[in-house]
């Protein structure tokens, strides 16, 4: 699976949006773009995923650049609840295994 | 989103004993589990992948004589810690996979705390 860089922290101003980056410039066509989040002492949990196009859900947005060798995680209203440490996998498929690389730490503050 | 649950959440044992940790999947079948460690302020690190009905496979480095793995049925896989040490103790995660609209992905349990005394 493809390698992601991902800054190692960011802070952010509740209320306000958060934007994640994350490279993954040597990426293949049939590689998936995976977001998780893990918030202290608990297990990750799944946010979103995409392949080409833009996706949105309930929890964020996920936009994939054109090249697909990046992408940006979109929290719209960030909360205090939203701290945690936010990893980007790119994998083939759900069922692989996935690799975990540092994430970024993201603290939201009031 | 799929439901994945581990138990206990929190062991606490001696060193040279050997810790049982289940991870079911509450509300879907699951072929496939996997096992994850995390040491402190590290990241995870996948241990072994689970098969229901077959032997798992383990990562590189992972002894599997220690880590026993059993996933006997599509929504349980058991994860043994035998002869348990101090360096042992670490966050354990399981993950299946599930479904997030109509395509699969990996649903994390909550994780159990291990600690060998």
């Amino acid at each position: 699976d493809a390698k992601t860089t991902q800054p190692p922290s960011m802070d952010c101003a509740e209320g306000r949006a958060a934007n994640l980056p994350c490279n993954h410039s040597t990426i293949s066509g049939n590689e998936y773009v995976y977001w998780y989040r893990q918030i202290h002492s608990q297990g990750p949990q799944y946010i979103i995923h995409g392949l080409k196009n833009n996706e949105t859900n309930e929890m964020a947005s996920l936009i994939i650049t054109e090249d697909r060798k990046s992408s940006t995680l979109i929290l719209p209203h960030a909360t205090l609840r939203d701290t945690a440490v936010y990893y980007c996998i790119v994998s083939k498929a759900a069922g692989n295994k996935l690799t975990f690389g540092g994430g970024t730490r993201v603290l939201v503050k009031p | 989103g799929a439901v994945v649950s581990q138990h206990p959440s929190w062991v606490i044992c001696k060193s040279g004993t050997s810790v049982k940790i289940e991870c079911r999947s509450l509300d879907f079948q699951a072929t496939t589990m996997f096992w994850y460690r995390q040491f402190p302020k590290q990241s995870l690190m996948l241990m072994a992948t689970s098969n229901e009905g077959s032997k798992a496979t383990y990562e590189q480095g992972v002894e599997k004589d220690k880590f026993l793995i059993n996933h006997a049925s599509l929504t349980l896989s058991t994860l043994t810690v035998t002869s348990a040490h101090p360096e042992d103790s670490s966050f354990y995660i399981c993950s299946a996979i599930g479904l997030a609209g109509a395509e699969e992905t990996q649903y994390f349990g909550p994780g159990t705390r291990l600690l060998v005394l």
